[in-house]
């Protein structure tokens, strides 16, 4: 089985960029799709990024999502910070056998 | 429209076991595929496991192998979670999930709080 590893927390102030990493412990980054969940206390995740860089309806475009098979890594970007968008956010990934595998998730903060 | 309706919250003593449910409607319930994740108070995701409510097969993460049951009752379009000989870690809120396309969890439910205190 493999690990997705996050940073545990970032910060940046409003109106800036920032970027969540998770790191694929073995196998391919590439070779699974890559989704992001965003969980606000008190609530069920959602779905900021599915299949590495889609949007579901309803998501703001200031959300994109990457991959990067040089590091097997997976990216999430949230530009024009707001404070709404203070939250825990998890990546999650598969392998073949079909076993799952969540981040240990990075907790936004935005002051 | 979709919903993942989950049974309340329970008290559980070690070494017990408990049910949790979740009420699906909305859609074809045969159509998709439904996965239990859990989170441990001020903790990450936990994936336990997935059933295809056509057929009832599962696939549950090793880690809860031998402890671990997911069913489903097609009339009633609902899915069970079991968990048996439980403890202390065992305290979480549990998730069922429903899987859209390849592998992304598009409905949630609420979420089910599990206590196992003595």
């Amino acid at each position: 089985n493999f690990m997705l590893t996050q940073p545990h927390s970032v910060s940046e102030s409003p109106g800036k960029t920032v970027t969540i990493s998770c790191t694929r412990s073995s196998g391919s980054i590439v070779t699974n799709y890559v989704q992001w969940y965003q969980q606000r206390p008190g609530s069920p995740p959602t779905t900021v990024i599915y299949k590495n860089s889609q949007r579901p309806s309803g998501v703001p475009d200031r959300f994109s999502g990457s991959i990067d098979s040089s590091s097997n890594s997976a990216s999430l970007t949230i530009s024009g910070l707001k404070t709404e968008d203070e939250a825990d956010y998890y990546c999650q990934s598969y392998d073949t056998t079909n076993y799952w595998v969540f981040g240990g998730g990075t907790k936004l903060t935005v002051l | 429209q979709v919903q993942l309706v989950q049974s309340a919250a329970e008290v559980q003593k070690p070494g017990a076991s408990v049910r949790v449910s979740c009420k699906t409607s909305g859609y074809t319930f045969s159509g998709y595929l439904i996965h239990w994740v859990r989170q441990a108070p001020g903790q990450g995701l936990e994936w336990m496991g997935i059933i295809n409510p056509s057929g009832g097969s599962t696939n549950y993460a090793q880690k809860f192998q031998g402890r671990v049951t997911m069913t489903r009752d097609t009339p009633t379009t609902t899915v069970h979670l079991g968990l048996s000989s439980l403890t202390s870690d065992d305290t979480a809120v549990y998730y069922c999930a429903r899987q859209s396309g390849p592998a992304h969890l598009d409905y949630w439910g609420r979420g089910t709080l599990v206590t196992v205190s003595s």
